[in-house]
């Protein structure tokens, strides 16, 4: 089945860093990508979409400065978390479109750590 | 817009019996369901889906749902629970189509006791 490969699991950075978290589609094409965040004990919230060769789409709430998306290719999306600070801390999860039997493909999550 | 709730926070049970963990959904549209389960610090499993067809979906794990339309809700069930099951559990909706971004309940945690 489809598989969507998230690195790295884990990061620990220092308040005022910048982390970039990948997303890559490993056996198929994703022309988006789905970016949540999950606060714990919380559920998924969903940050944005990034779309392949265009601008991503931000959900209402989320700054576009802070959290900076690309979809560099069709097998590559990035979240960059820019000037982290401790409230930052959270688990972030890609997500690929449905397949054509509606299965989403997660990846396997980052662990963010901001101190 | 579409929303999801999942009536139970945290649902603890003993090995062996049965469990229904609660999801009800508001949508003006039809909709697509799904269940995922979530072990610490992993990301989300499929459990299973309903997209059309029969209002009984059976998925993994020994986990089945049944869609009510009537009542907005896609009840998850397991008649013998395991240690294993412990985890977080989570409902989504979502409309399909050109939206197809999914909407997540606020999951529920299974402990099975033994």
């Amino acid at each position: 089945g489809a598989v969507v490969s998230q690195h790295p699991s884990r990061v620990i950075c220092k308040s005022g860093t910048s982390v970039k978290i990948e997303c890559r589609s490993l056996d198929f094409q994703a022309t988006t990508m789905f970016w949540y965040r999950q606060f714990p004990k919380q559920s998924l919230m969903l940050m944005a979409t990034s779309n392949e060769g265009s601008k991503a789409t931000y959900e209402q709430g989320v700054e576009k400065d802070k959290f900076l998306i690309n979809h560099a290719s069709l097998t590559l999306s990035t979240l960059t978390v820019t000037s982290a600070h401790p409230e930052d801390s959270s688990f972030y999860i890609c997500s690929a479109p449905p397949d054509r039997v509606g299965g989403y493909t997660f990846g396997s999550g980052t662990r963010l750590t901001v101190v | 817009a579409q929303s999801v709730t999942q009536l139970d926070s945290q649902v603890p049970v003993f090995e062996e019996a049965p469990v229904e963990l609660r999801c009800n959904y508001s949508s003006s549209v039809s909709v697509y369901l799904f269940w995922y389960v979530q072990y610490p610090n992993q990301g989300l499993q499929l459990l299973l889906k309903y997209l059309s067809g029969s209002t009984l979906v059976k998925g993994i794990n020994g986990f089945e749902a049944e869609f009510n339309k009537s009542q907005t809700s896609f009840h998850l069930r397991k008649p013998s629970v395991h240690i294993s099951d412990t985890a977080e559990y989570f409902c989504a909706v979502t409309q399909g189509g050109s939206n197809y971004k999914l909407t997540f309940g606020k999951g529920t945690l299974l402990t099975v006791n033994p």
